[in-house]
Parts: structure tokens; sequence; C-alpha cells
């Protein structure tokens, strides 16, 4: 069974309007981390925002925030006023602090094209 | 502070060829990992280090093999290179495994096998 599902291959998205990302996870693991990072077209991955399984608040960076809904282990990325260097692929991760040992695991990602 | 370096960042190879990556991090980072990425998927863990000393396989291992050399730098080897073995690598450190730590990449190897 996939334990990270992120069910846009690709978005479009206009310049200064914000974008929803989605992402559902699968874990029976108490502990755990989610994290999202980019990929723009250069190859690298960057890190943008990390949300704990115990924390109360939703996550922000910046322009960034993860809306997290345990019951429904969803962990969505939410992207306020677009730039067109938003424009990249988009990873959901997650770990797993009992279980899983040191693995993390990604989705398949989410291509995001932001419009001029 | 580089962060993580990786090399070469290209490299073309024959069936049946060998080849090391290097990887090295200098934030002394206790955990090292490396990945591949096949067009249209996410990463997928091959090997990680835990700690300097040990090693352990991930989701694909089958075709590699590592060495923790010492803190800095984790390698990796392909012995007998494959056709399936075309994709991007990547070499990822993390202060230490837990749940809570995210992990720093370098900038990938894109490994061609013909």
């Amino acid at each position: 069974a996939q334990k990270i599902t992120q069910t846009q291959p690709g978005m479009f998205v206009q310049e200064k309007e914000a974008v929803t990302l989605d992402c559902t996870y699968d874990t029976s693991d108490p502990s755990y981390g989610l994290f999202w990072y980019k990929q723009p077209s250069s190859g690298e991955m960057i890190f943008l925002i990390y949300q704990g399984s115990y924390d109360q608040q939703n996550a922000t960076e910046g322009r960034y925030s993860l809306n997290f809904q345990k019951a429904r282990k969803s962990a969505n990325l939410v992207i306020s006023a677009s730039q067109l260097g938003d424009s990249a692929m988009y990873f959901c991760a997650m770990r797993e602090g009992y279980t899983g040992g040191f693995k993390t695991i990604f989705g398949a990602g989410t291509r995001l094209f932001v419009k001029a | 502070n580089a962060g993580v370096t990786q090399t070469p960042k290209f490299q073309v190879l024959k069936t049946g060829q060998s080849m090391t990556l290097q990887c090295a991090q200098d934030m002394n980072h206790n955990s090292m990992y490396w990945y591949r990425q096949d067009p249209g998927m996410g990463l997928r863990l091959i090997y990680y280090s835990a700690s300097e000393g040990t090693t352990d396989k991930g989701e694909v291992p089958n075709g590699y093999n590592v060495s923790r050399l010492n803190k800095r730098e984790f390698s990796l080897r392909l012995e007998s290179a494959a056709p399936s073995q075309t994709s991007v690598y990547f070499c990822a450190s993390s202060e230490v495994g837990g749940a809570e730590y995210e992990q720093y990449f370098g900038p990938g190897t894109r490994l061609t096998v013909t």
C-alpha cells in the first residue's frame, strides 16, 4: 500500500494566487514527521516545511503553510501569493519515528506551473 | 559551508562497468543516505548510515554497496552497472535519524548506463 499519496500529477496556478498541493499518508506509528520538498528544474531538493505528528498547530514558513488534518491523514501544502519561481516539482515525504527506522518515504510528486 | 557535495555530477557507463559515487557533508551530521530518483517517481532509499561505522539497506539495495568512510563521507558503489540503474542519485544527511530531523540533499548525480 502507498504510504504517501500525491494525487495531482500537475497543477496550474495564476501568479499571485494561492495554491494547495494535496498529500495523504498512511501510518500506524504514533510518532511521525511530514516534510515537503521543492525540486526546481535544476534538480536540487530544497526543504520547505516540516510538521510533527504531535504538533498542535499547523506549520508555517513564510509563504508556505501546511494544512495538517491528522484524523484524515492529510498534510496539504499551501503556497500563498504564487510566484513564477515557484514553478517546480513538489514532494511530500514522511518519516516514522518508531517503526520506520531511518527511512524517509516520498510521494510521486506534483508538478506546479505558475502562469504569468 | 558547502552542505552536501556529490561527485561526479554526470556519468555515462557501459553495462558491466563499475564506479563509485562520492558524497561528503560538512554539517557534522551523524546520519547519511543514498536515494535514487527515476522519472515520474519520488525518491527511493538505497542505503543509509545511521552513524559512523554502520550501514543498512533501504528500499532498493540490490546492485549497490556503500561505505561510510568517516563521519563526513558516504560512498555508493555500483559493481556491475546495468541499464536499470540509469537514474539520478541523491546523497542526503541529517543530524540524526529521528522523525523530526529534516534531510539536507546534495545536488545529485545523473547516471546513464548504456
